[in-house]
């Protein structure tokens, strides 16, 4: 069935860096758009970052931007999200979600589906 | 402070309706697609709406969405227990280039 599943996740200390993995099956994975989702504790959704599945085009929110950095490995089927600079303020649970509409280079339909969930902890 | 603007709660009696709003802006909602989704306590969030105004496989037609201008609205009928969950809007704002929640909206049914 068509499946996302995180990992990488753990405790990490203010400054430090964590890479994030997002390994996909029961898909064509280089015809989607992956992006990071992530929720801090008690609060809503917030977008993080994306990339097409062309391994071109990125986009990221103003929150990460500069300091997250994501990309793609079409032949390994899984996206990463290299996290530098963490802050308390990262500290969530990361989703990976596919859009469901393939070829999307720009904007997003809907996500479908969504990862388990990977939780973030940046503590001194 | 999100993009998208959601009451922060709703309620009603098992068997009644309720409708979410979600309200943004021509850069967002007023030029791009809105979809909908509920998430149950401690589980990632599920899609019940997509492209303003369809469901996808195996959502019951007791959930339906809407779209009008800058705003979008999620109606759920013959409420249930089970809908006790947060819902939440999203969409794709073109001047930020990035996609933009709502705050989400927390449902019980009383």
């Amino acid at each position: 069935q068509v499946q996302l599943v995180e990992s990488g996740g753990g405790v990490v200390q203010p400054g430090r860096s964590l890479r994030l993995s997002c390994a996909a099956s029961g898909f064509i994975f280089s015809n989607y758009a992956i992006h990071w989702v992530r929720q801090a504790p008690g609060k809503g959704l917030e977008w993080v970052a994306d990339m097409r599945h062309d391994e071109t085009n990125k986009y990221y929110a103003d929150s990460v931007k500069g300091r997250f950095t994501i990309s793609r490995d079409n032949s390994q089927n899984t996206v990463y999200l290299q996290m530098n600079s963490l802050t308390v303020e990262d500290t969530a649970v990361y989703y990976c979600a596919r859009d469901a509409s393939p070829y999307m280079i720009r904007g997003v339909r809907w996500f479908d589906p969504w990862g388990q969930g990977i939780l973030v902890t940046v503590s001194s | 402070q999100s993009v998208l603007t959601q009451p922060p709660s709703v309620s009603a009696a098992p068997g009644q309706k309720v409708t979410i709003s979600c309200s943004g802006s021509s850069s967002n909602i007023g030029g791009n697609y809105v979809s909908w989704y509920q998430q149950l306590p401690g589980t990632a969030p599920k899609p019940l709406i997509y492209d303003n105004d369809k469901r996808p496989s195996g959502i019951p037609d007791r959930f339906s969405g809407s779209k009008s201008g800058t705003s979008g609205t999620l109606a759920i009928t013959g409420l249930q227990t089970g809908d006790e969950a947060d819902y939440y809007c999203a969409t794709w704002d073109s001047s930020l280039s990035g996609v933009v929640f709502g705050g989400g909206t927390k449902l019980t049914v009383l």
